[in-house]
């Protein structure tokens, strides 16, 4: 299958500083891609999704300014935790469908952010 | 809005047993995808078995087969000859195009493996 990676794994930042998390389709292009938040032993729950040349779409909710997704190439999504609390500790993950309009995604490893 | 259900928070299966995972879903739709994805404790999302509803053949992928019950809007995973890597959080995924490509997910299902 497809395959899709993040950067970084792991991010530990302070209280009010800003983080910024990738994600890239190592083997395909994606105008679509998803980013969502996930707690221990819980389900996955959609924030946004990214779109190539356009604003992403937020999901109700969530913080527009607050979550700041770029989607900067066919190839590259990034997700950025603006003035980080430890309320937005969480593991983050992305996902992206092989081919425009295919319905089986491919997800990143995820990244845990730990805000201190 | 679509709904999927995963009735069971955790399940236990002995190392070489069968196991079977209940997910049922709502949807007014007739086309759709349904998923089974595995979540392993490294968390790496991985695609376990899909499902096309205008198939009737249930999928199968080497020891995971599912039993869907198109009717009944159930998708259920059954896991044989279950291995200690098997163990895993189970979420199960509906899928139509329209609805902006979104996975809808269930609450998941913890599977434990007993050697």
């Amino acid at each position: 299958g497809a395959v899709v990676s993040q950067h970084p794994s792991w991010v530990i930042c302070k209280s009010g500083t800003s983080v910024k998390i990738e994600c890239r389709s190592l083997d395909f292009q994606a105008t679509t891609m998803f980013w969502y938040r996930q707690f221990p032993k819980q389900s996955l729950m959609l924030m946004a999704t990214s779109n190539e040349g356009s604003k992403a779409t937020y999901e109700q909710g969530v913080e527009k300014d607050k979550f700041l997704i770029n989607h900067a190439s066919l190839t590259l999504s990034t997700l950025t935790v603006t003035s980080a609390h430890p309320e937005d500790s969480s593991f983050y993950i992305c996902s992206a469908p092989e081919g425009a309009g295919t319905e089986t995604q491919y997800f990143g490893p995820g990244t845990r952010l730990l805000v201190l | 809005a679509q709904t999927v259900t995963q009735s069971q928070p955790e399940m236990s299966v002995q190392e070489a047993e069968t196991v079977t995972l209940s997910c049922t879903y709502d949807t007014s739709e007739s086309d759709y995808y349904l998923f089974w994805y595995k979540q392993p404790p490294s968390r790496q999302m991985i695609l376990v078995i899909r499902q096309e509803a205008y198939k009737q053949q249930n999928a199968t992928e080497n020891r995971f087969s599912v039993n869907f019950q198109k009717a009944a809007k159930s998708f259920s995973l059954k896991i044989s000859d279950s291995q200690l890597g098997d163990a895993a959080m189970y979420f199960c995924a509906y899928f139509k195009m329209e609805y902006g490509n979104k996975l809808v997910f269930g609450a998941g299902t913890i599977l434990r493996v007993k050697s």
